[in-house]
């Protein structure tokens, strides 16, 4: 079964680096999303991305963040200058069509030092 | 600002036993998702209900949504150990992306 992949599934930076989360989704899916889940804490929507452009963004997706679909498969979270309260699991999905439940990636968990 | 809430957020209870998870949501949706996630894992697409009255069952979970009382549940029939996991209800509202937000989480631990 197809899966989404994330890279890398650990990443460990230092505070104020720029670091780049990775995900390669389903191939014939056209909505694209990241969340996170701070440790023991709910899932939080960032994201979402369709047709080459953000469709919506959340509070937290401030001005450090900012995603891209380089190459018409991979999907990339850039945070630009990491806080240690950017610590987390980073989550990417998507589905096929609107109704469908999104596929979630096993995550990069991201540490801030 | 829609509000997704669960309860009860932790459940500890014996194999065999039968209990149910709630998840209510403070604005009109008409999908409602039910997810599951192992310690350290991803999340894990169990159930979609996308009308009300709708009614899933695989294995010994059954969920179930009213749209009317802004609810759904969640079912566990004769618990066993391979159902411990948390479990995530997730709503999508108000949005032409389908984005879900999600309620706290309900961990779920089963004892033999």
């Amino acid at each position: 079964e197809p899966e989404v992949t994330q890279t890398p599934s650990h990443q460990v930076t230092q505070m104020g680096q720029e670091v780049i989360l990775r995900c390669v989704p389903i191939s014939n899916h056209l909505y694209f999303y990241w969340y996170r889940q701070i440790l023991g804490q709910k899932v939080e929507f960032l994201v979402s991305f369709y047709n080459n452009e953000i469709s919506e963004k959340s509070e937290i997706f401030d001005d450090q963040f900012s995603v891209e679909r380089p190459d018409g498969s991979n999907f990339t979270l850039k945070i630009r200058s990491t806080k240690l309260e950017d610590s987390a699991m980073y989550f990417c999905a998507s589905r096929p069509s609107y109704f469908s439940p999104l596929h979630f990636g096993n995550g990069t968990r991201l540490t801030v030092t | 600002e829609l509000k997704v809430e669960q309860n009860p957020l932790f459940l500890s209870m014996q194999e065999g036993k039968n209990y149910t998870i709630y998840c209510n949501y403070s604005t009109t949706s008409d999908r409602l998702y039910w997810y599951r996630q192992d310690p350290g894992k991803s999340l894990e697409s169990l159930f979609v209900l996308l009308s009300n009255g709708a009614v899933k069952q695989e294995g010994r979970l059954m969920a179930s949504l009213d749209t009317k009382a802004r609810l759904s549940t969640l079912h566990i029939t004769a618990a066993v150990h391979d159902l411990s996991a948390t479990y995530f209800c997730a709503v999508v509202v108000g949005s032409n992306t389908g984005k879900l937000i999600f309620g706290q989480g309900t961990t779920l631990q089963v004892k033999p």
